[in-house]
């Protein structure tokens, strides 16, 4: 089965500061999507990032970015600028031909 | 609608009463997800339907947790005779088709058993 797993459950970062959240995965299939979701306290979750295996370039929405390492099934999430904003639970996924998997969340505070 | 609506938005309940929690995603999405989320917890897939069958219920965590899906629109899930633990947010998300990449997400049931 596959797993996702994000170390750190608390990340805190200055106002306009760039800070990266890490997410590993397990998978032994070769097609498959990754994904950041943000969750404010309105519990929505929002999709902020999103990476297609097949792809080697890693994908950039605006502030967002991801460093994706296939070989290291690594897929971590970079916020550049960061704005009060961005203060939320960030969510890695994973996406094969089965179920969307979830991570544990990161919390991340932003101190202005 | 214009986003996948859920009802209600917060749901308290005394232990041993049933409870229903409903999902009604955008219109024309044929793929429908439950998922939990407790306190602090990443979010614990329950079942998946397409339209009106559900080929995955893999994470219904007992037989007290059911589904349905009707018209391949509106979802209910039924817990039964609630328990304490089942206090958590009961998130649900609809896409196109089940390998559509983006998941619409609702704003979830907080539900809480006494």
């Amino acid at each position: 089965a596959q797993t996702v797993t994000q170390s750190q459950p608390e990340m805190s970062v200055q106002e306009a500061e760039t800070v990266t959240l890490s997410c590993t995965y397990d998978t032994s299939e070769s097609d498959y999507y990754l994904f950041w979701y943000k969750q404010p306290p309105s519990r929505q979750m929002i999709l902020v990032i999103r990476q297609e295996a097949y792809k080697q370039q890693n994908a950039t929405e605006n502030r967002f970015s991801v460093n994706f390492q296939k070989a290291a099934k690594s897929f971590s999430l970079k916020i550049s600028d960061s704005q009060l904003g961005d203060a939320a639970m960030y969510f890695c996924a994973y996406r094969g031909a089965q179920k969307l998997v979830f991570g544990q969340g990161t919390r991340l505070t932003i101190n202005p | 609608g214009a986003g996948v609506s859920q009802s209600p938005s917060n749901k308290v309940t005394e232990k041993g009463k049933d409870v229903e929690l409903r999902c009604d995603p955008i219109s024309g999405h044929t793929a429908l997800y439950w998922y939990r989320q407790s306190l602090g917890q990443g979010l614990e897939f329950l079942i998946y339907f397409q339209g009106n069958s559900a080929p995955d219920k893999s994470g219904l965590p007992s037989d007290r947790f059911s589904a349905e899906r009707t018209g391949g629109s509106v979802s209910t899930l039924t817990i039964q005779r609630t328990q304490q633990e089942d206090s958590a947010v009961y998130l649900c998300a609809s896409s196109f088709r089940r390998y559509n990449e983006k998941l619409f997400f609702g704003s979830g049931t907080q539900l809480s058993v006494l």
